[in-house]
């Protein structure tokens, strides 16, 4: 069966900081790949999806990035924390025509 | 791009009574609608869903409802509990490379 685990699960980061975020997909090939953010108590803002290796849509002009240097593995990077990047980030995967699965999440504190 | 709207924000019932939850989305080429739960602290969870050649599909308590021509679902929850309580997202989605999700409902059953 397939599992979507991120890490860290909690982190605590000074403003101005770099950020690296991971996730991995086991038991399938070629999903496609989501980045998802959530503010306190909000919904779901997508922030970048990737259907293939090296293949990243940017949906909110921002100062994160996300990479997919294999097939299932994303990851999301700042080189410059702001406060408004405190949240909750959470990993998807699906196959096409097929329903959406998250990750455990990374709760981000910028301070 | 689709636009998916979700109400009502919130939503309190008695425990035992019905609960239902109304999403529209814009997109005619729309064929995938899931139905996600998300309890405090946690990742949304996928309850039910419903592709666009079905009308209706239940799951012991929970039941979706598709009208294509009118372009909304919606989700019945019958006998509510309260471990009923959490916030829940639909979403839309074609082709399943891109997921539009609501804005949420935040559901409290009152025991």
């Amino acid at each position: 069966s397939q599992t979507i685990h991120q890490w860290p699960a909690t982190l605590v980061q000074p403003v101005g900081s770099p950020l690296s975020l991971e996730c991995t997909v086991e038991g399938t090939s070629n999903p496609n790949l989501y980045w998802y953010r959530q503010a306190a108590g909000r919904g779901l803002q997508l922030l970048f999806y990737s259907v293939g290796i090296g293949q990243i849509s940017s949906e909110v002009p921002q100062n994160l990035s996300a990479s997919r240097p294999q097939d299932r593995q994303f990851i999301l990077s700042s080189k410059k924390l702001l406060l408004s990047d405190s949240g909750f980030y959470l990993c998807a995967w699906s196959l096409s025509v097929d329903t959406q699965y998250f990750g455990p999440g990374t709760r981000l504190t910028v301070l | 791009g689709e636009n998916v709207e979700q109400h009502p924000s919130t939503l309190s019932v008695q425990e035992g009574d019905s609960a239902v939850i109304k999403c529209t989305y814009s997109d005619s080429a729309s064929n995938y609608f899931p139905w996600y739960k998300q309890e405090l602290g946690k990742r949304p969870q996928l309850i039910i869903d419903i592709r666009s050649n079905v009308g209706e599909k239940k799951d012991q308590r929970i039941a979706v409802t598709l009208n294509k021509t009118a372009k909304h679902f919606s989700l019945h929850i019958t006998e509510t509990q309260p471990e009923d309580s959490a916030v829940y997202f639909c979403a839309a989605s074609r082709t399943g490379n891109q997921f539009y999700f609501g804005t949420g409902t935040s559901l409290t059953v009152i025991p």
